[in-house]
């Protein structure tokens, strides 16, 4: 029982690259969730989607895409890469019943030259 | 958008010392309350999760209450060891399911 897995781990891009961060969870939660940490920041909510066929936006959407691709699997796309979205990736899922612990994936560290 | 304020920002202790820090949010539409450890280099865990006004739960020497008429929580720590060294983050669930975080006080126990 893996939980919440990510890939990649590291990952280097340089400015107006496109790439996809993977997240899986083997919980069989109906949720999941994509954060952005930033020192002094916190966690910020990039996207979420509550069951499986929908996404909605968080606090700090803009220069991101998610795909719910089946319950099991989140993707989020940066389509061109910006050297304001270095930061650490978290993916997360959840039960959907409250209260509504999440669980947190490993996380992806991403640098944008 | 609710606010979830932590207390101190850092704090820095001595092994054996016991410290408690606070969550703060606001006590609308309020469900439930999660406390998260958070390890360096590592991603959040759960550590408890409160509903009710009154609530403690203990977990070893962590402990942790509730008053949600006041809106607060408190995390408290007996005799510190340089294993609890981690970010501790607080979360409210209100109305939306979504989890607010705050910003999570830093624990350093000096040994």
């Amino acid at each position: 029982n893996a939980g919440v897995t990510q890939t990649p781990k590291f990952q280097v891009l340089k400015t107006g690259q496109s790439m996809t961060l993977q997240c899986a969870q083997d919980m069989n939660h109906n949720s999941m969730y994509w954060y952005r940490q930033d020192p002094g920041m916190g966690l910020r909510l990039i996207y979420y989607s509550a069951s499986e066929g929908t996404t909605d936006k968080g606090e700090v959407p803009n220069g991101y895409n998610v795909s719910r691709l089946n319950k099991r699997e989140f993707s989020l796309r940066l389509e061109s890469a910006a050297p304001s979205q270095t930061s650490v990736y978290f993916c997360a899922s959840s039960s959907g019943r409250r209260p509504d612990t999440q669980y947190f994936g490993p996380g992806t560290r991403l640098t944008v030259l | 958008i609710l606010n979830v304020e932590q207390s101190p920002q850092s704090l820095h202790v001595q092994e054996g010392d016991s410290t408690n820090f606070t969550c703060s949010f606001p006590s609308s539409n309020f469900y439930a309350l999660h406390w998260y450890r958070w390890e360096t280099a590592k991603s959040p865990e759960a550590l408890f999760v409160m509903t009710l006004n009154g609530d403690e739960k203990k977990k070893g020497r962590i402990s942790a209450t509730l008053n949600t008429k006041e809106g607060y929580s408190y995390l408290y720590i007996k005799g510190s060891q340089p294993e609890d060294s981690a970010t501790y983050l607080c979360a409210s669930e209100g109305s939306s399911y979504k989890l607010i975080f705050g910003s999570g006080t830093r624990l350093l126990v000096r040994p």
